[in-house]
């Protein structure tokens, strides 16, 4: 059984287009992550939700855009894509609460590799 | 400001032998910190973590970390290094969030360990 899955796994389109990237976690977690690995493998988080709530929302351009329908699934939408938007898009859960459980550890999904041309 | 450093792009070691995969983090307060690996094409995975107590922390597949405060470092250790270790390596930290907000993890930006047979 897969923890965090997320869907597709590669996402090839063109500058401009719309796409979205699903992810889901059947851990009971209540917290999700979206990061950004880019080429050079650097990570860096871009949104956090706690049980649908928007919790971490780093400088990313309001091009992308996060929704929670429940706390399983944290999916991603990206409006207008550009060259720079090409990498390697991981969502993420644990469990964790405001202020508490900062301390556990993340599980990450496999991957959604885009690439805009 | 939070941030984890690791020195070494690349480390080579013979199969065998042992390996240190090397980290040292800034973080306000008291630090939370984590190793995960990556596989090619995979997603992150939980390696081990330091939380409170021992400062020796042991970890999945072999793996162990130590802790130490006053040179603010979590260097990753393995008694004798597999093939099947080779992959990239991340040391995080994660400050601790207060009140409405979420601890954010700051990733270094990885160690590619190579064990040779």
């Amino acid at each position: 059984d897969t923890a965090v899955s997320q869907t597709p796994k590669y996402l090839v389109t063109q500058m401009g287009n719309d796409k979205s990237i699903k992810c889901e976690q059947n851990l009971g977690h209540d917290t999700m992550y979206w990061y950004k690995q880019d080429s050079k493998k650097f990570l860096k988080i871009m949104f956090s939700y706690n049980n649908k709530e928007l919790i971490i929302n780093e400088t990313v351009p309001n091009r992308f855009s996060p929704k929670s329908p429940d706390k399983a699934h944290l999916n991603l939408h990206i409006n207008s894509l550009e060259l720079g938007d090409s990498a390697v898009y991981f969502c993420a859960s644990s469990q964790a609460f405001k202020g508490f459980g900062d301390y556990n550890e993340q599980f990450f999904g496999p991957g959604t590799r885009l690439t805009v041309l | 400001a939070q941030s984890v450093a690791q020195p070494e792009d690349q480390v080579n070691v013979a199969e065998g032998n042992p390996l240190t995969v090397k980290c040292t983090y800034s973080v306000s307060g008291n630090p939370y910190l984590f190793w995960y690996v990556q596989y090619p094409n995979r997603g992150l995975q939980f390696l081990l973590k330091y939380i409170t107590g021992d400062n020796l922390v042991k970890g999945s597949y072999g793996f162990e970390a130590e802790f130490n405060k006053s040179q603010t470092s979590f260097h990753l250790k393995k008694p004798s290094a597999l093939v099947s270790d080779s992959a990239l390596y991340f040391c995080a930290v994660r400050d601790q969030g207060r009140g409405s907000t979420l601890g954010r993890l700051y990733f270094g930006r990885g160690t590619q360990l190579t064990v040779w047979p």
